[in-house]
């Protein structure tokens, strides 16, 4: 099974600043890796599909790079509404076995 | 607003069942496979099992394979997921979700407490 390995677990950034979140597979799952945001108490809300396609809605402030099994999201000119829990997840398995990473908490500094 | 809609948690005993449903949007719930998704208390994500658009086609996990039933009603719009057996880690807030891989509409989750 594909271990998705995100890092780091808790980052502190100052609004308006930079945020850069890692994820790592196990194995290479091509561009199959989407990134979700979940703020306390709501459900994950998609990002990023397809490594770099930002889904509907998303501002350009979040963007996300990688293959095979690298992957960055970035976030930069961090706003308020930003600090939450990022997960990676992976659906390059068949049958499907979509699975997250553990997540990264991104804090105020 | 695309509102998926859970309901069917509560709290069961060990070896218990329950039944979650989720009331979906009709143009989702007609172009999309569905997924349950699952969070324990203060822990991350954990894809359960999903169905194709057709309700031909369904998949598991492992720690549930053998125990829960995913299926559909397109008359009704809603998703289904049967949980036998229970167990105390089945424990966790489960959520609705469009689609086989990645998730753009999610339910607000309802919450299995698994517990003697």
């Amino acid at each position: 099974e594909i271990v998705m390995t995100q890092s780091p677990a808790t980052l502190s950034v100052s609004p308006g600043g930079r945020a850069t979140l890692s994820c790592r597979a196990s194995q290479s799952v091509n561009t199959n890796l989407a990134w979700y945001q979940q703020k306390p108490g709501q459900a994950p809300r998609l990002l990023i599909y397809g490594a770099s396609t930002r889904a509907t809605g998303i501002p350009a402030r979040f963007s996300g790079s990688g293959s095979e099994t690298e992957f960055t999201l970035t976030i930069s000119s961090l706003q308020s509404e930003d600090f939450a829990i990022y997960y990676c997840q992976q659906y390059n398995t068949w049958p499907p076995n979509p699975i997250f990473g553990q997540g990264t908490k991104l804090d105020i500094k | 607003e695309e509102q998926l809609l859970e309901s069917g948690g509560g709290l069961v005993q060990p070896g218990g069942s329950l039944r979650l449903s989720c009331v979906v949007p009709e143009f989702v719930f007609s172009s999309y496979a569905m997924s349950w998704v699952r969070q324990a208390p203060g822990k991350g994500l954990e894809w359960v099992s999903a169905i194709n658009v057709g309700g031909s086609r369904t998949y598991y996990s492992d720690s549930v394979e053998g125990r829960f039933t995913i299926s559909r009603d397109t008359s009704e719009n809603t998703l289904y997921l049967q949980m036998n057996s229970l167990r105390v880690e089945d424990t966790a807030v489960y959520f609705c979700a469009s689609g086989l891989s990645y998730s753009n509409y999610w339910g607000q989750g309802t919450l299995v407490t698994v517990s003697s």
